[in-house]
């Protein structure tokens, strides 16, 4: 069974660093993009960006681009988001999901699968 | 980049058929596929249709999704509503920068 399992909620103060995991299993790991998406409380999907454990190639949103690393260790099955200053507005859950990309006659796709459980990142005072 | 409209709700009635649809801002709808998630309350998203119409396998073919060329923009449709359809439906595409561009949502009632 493909899984993706999200490390635990967390609980942080405006300016720490944080890095958050996404451990994948039953599939090659390496040869599947894996990303995260932003869910503020209450509001709608935002996508982070994605990474290729493979070769480690990294996409990100302009929105959270310098905002945020995504990374992977293919050695641990692992993808990591993290935050080097965390600010009170980066209270949300924040889901992991696989990526399929692909394209055919010159359209081409990129859409998620498999989806974490979430992790809940509070940033208070 | 371009934007993906829906309509913030819909509500119907259990048995009957409800259409959620996303509009493309700009560009051709048709130019990338369109993806749809449902999201429970209280539980991360699932993958209801992908590249515009297949179905993953576990989801029921009461779920259908298309294109309209005419209007710009992609439909999920379910039919045979039931209270279980309950949740948060949100349309997904792949822009030509390589950026994955989301619908704001749509909150389905059954009732």
């Amino acid at each position: 069974e493909v899984q993706l399992v999200q490390s635990g909620a967390e609980v942080k103060k405006p300016g720490e660093s944080l890095k958050i995991s996404c451990k994948g299993s039953g599939y090659s790991f390496s040869n599947s993009w894996i990303g995260w998406v932003r869910q503020m409380p209450g509001k709608g999907l935002e996508w982070m960006g994605i990474v290729y454990p493979g070769d480690s190639d990294t996409r990100y949103s302009p929105s959270f681009q310098g905002q945020v690393t995504i990374s992977a260790d293919k050695s641990i099955s692992t993808a990591y988001l993290q935050w080097s200053s965390l600010k009170a507005s980066d209270t949300a859950m924040y889901h992991c999901a696989r990526g399929v990309y692909g394209g055919n006659s010159g359209k081409y796709y990129y859409y998620m699968d498999v989806w974490g459980k979430g992790t809940t990142v509070t940033v208070s005072s | 980049n371009f934007m993906l409209t829906q309509p913030h709700s819909v509500s119907e009635s259990p048995g009957k058929t409800v259409t959620i649809s996303c509009t493309r801002s700009s560009g051709s709808i048709a130019s990338n596929y369109v993806h749809w998630y449902q999201q429970r309350p209280g539980s991360s998203p699932t993958t209801v249709i992908y590249e515009d119409n297949q179905r993953p396998s576990g989801v029921p073919d009461r779920f259908s999704g298309s294109i309209d060329s005419s209007s710009n923009s992609a439909s999920l449709t379910i039919s045979g509503l039931k209270t279980e359809d309950e949740a948060d439906y949100y349309c997904q595409s792949f822009d030509s920068n390589n950026v994955v561009v989301f619908g704001g949502g749509t909150k389905l009632s059954v009732l």
